[in-house]
């Protein structure tokens, strides 16, 4: 069967880093992507990886080994807003998104 | 600027009552979706349609459907509610394309079966 494991919840400070990792099995891969969800509202895109490596986009990264199927975002300088669900998801072989559960990241002044 | 909008933001049903979500793109695009999400899990997929005039079923069909009439409108409907069916339900669209297919997403929809 197809799964994304990622964390269910992670606590951070304020002003810190944090990586949260997303690990996958599916059937085949067209694409990774990272979502944000704060609580009550609808999911917004934060990153897409295909190839392997670091893609870098202000204060978020993310990361991407397909030989490992592993994925982790980065967040730096770390900011109460960014308190939310971080949703991983991946593209198959048939061009379907199979979604992770999401991890709860809790921010601490 | 409106994006996607979902109608209604929440409600209360009873059991065995039909029941529309509504959901309106105002950005053309081609593929539009409905997903559910469920405390611990997922967003699984219900229906999806890539192109006007044509749907497709995704993860967790049974007990709703959809029809795609025009680019713009993509309703899912409750043909007779069950209190499994108490979700969030999410619509999204995406232009289709496979660079990114980034999806945008509707504010989503609050259902309470009882």
């Amino acid at each position: 069967g197809q799964n994304i494991d990622q964390p269910t919840e992670m606590t951070a400070t304020e002003g810190a880093i944090v990586q949260i990792n997303c690990t996958y099995q599916t059937s085949g891969f067209n694409g990774l992507f990272w979502y944000q969800q704060h609580a009550g509202e609808a999911p917004t895109f934060l990153s897409y990886n295909v190839l392997d490596g670091l893609e870098e986009k202000g204060r978020f990264s993310s990361f991407l080994s397909r030989s490992k199927g592993y994925s982790y975002l980065l967040l730096k300088e770390l900011q109460m807003k960014d308190s939310a669900s971080y949703l991983c998801a991946v593209r198959d072989s048939n061009y379907q998104l199979i979604w992770g559960a999401g991890t709860k990241l809790i921010i601490k002044p | 600027i409106a994006g996607i909008t979902q109608a209604p933001t929440s409600q209360i049903l009873a059991a065995g009552r039909r029941m529309t979500l509504r959901c309106t793109q105002d950005m053309r695009h081609n593929a539009m979706y409905w997903y559910r999400q469920d405390l611990g899990l997922g967003l699984r997929l219900i229906h999806y349609s890539n192109t006007a005039g044509t749907t497709g079923k995704g993860e967790v069909p049974d007990g709703y459907s959809v029809s795609r009439a025009n680019t713009d409108d993509f309703p899912l409907t409750l043909a007779s509610a069950v209190p499994s069916q108490t979700s969030v339900y999410f619509c999204a669209s995406s232009d289709g394309g496979f660079d990114t297919g980034e999806l945008f997403f509707g504010e989503g929809s609050r259902l309470t079966v009882l």
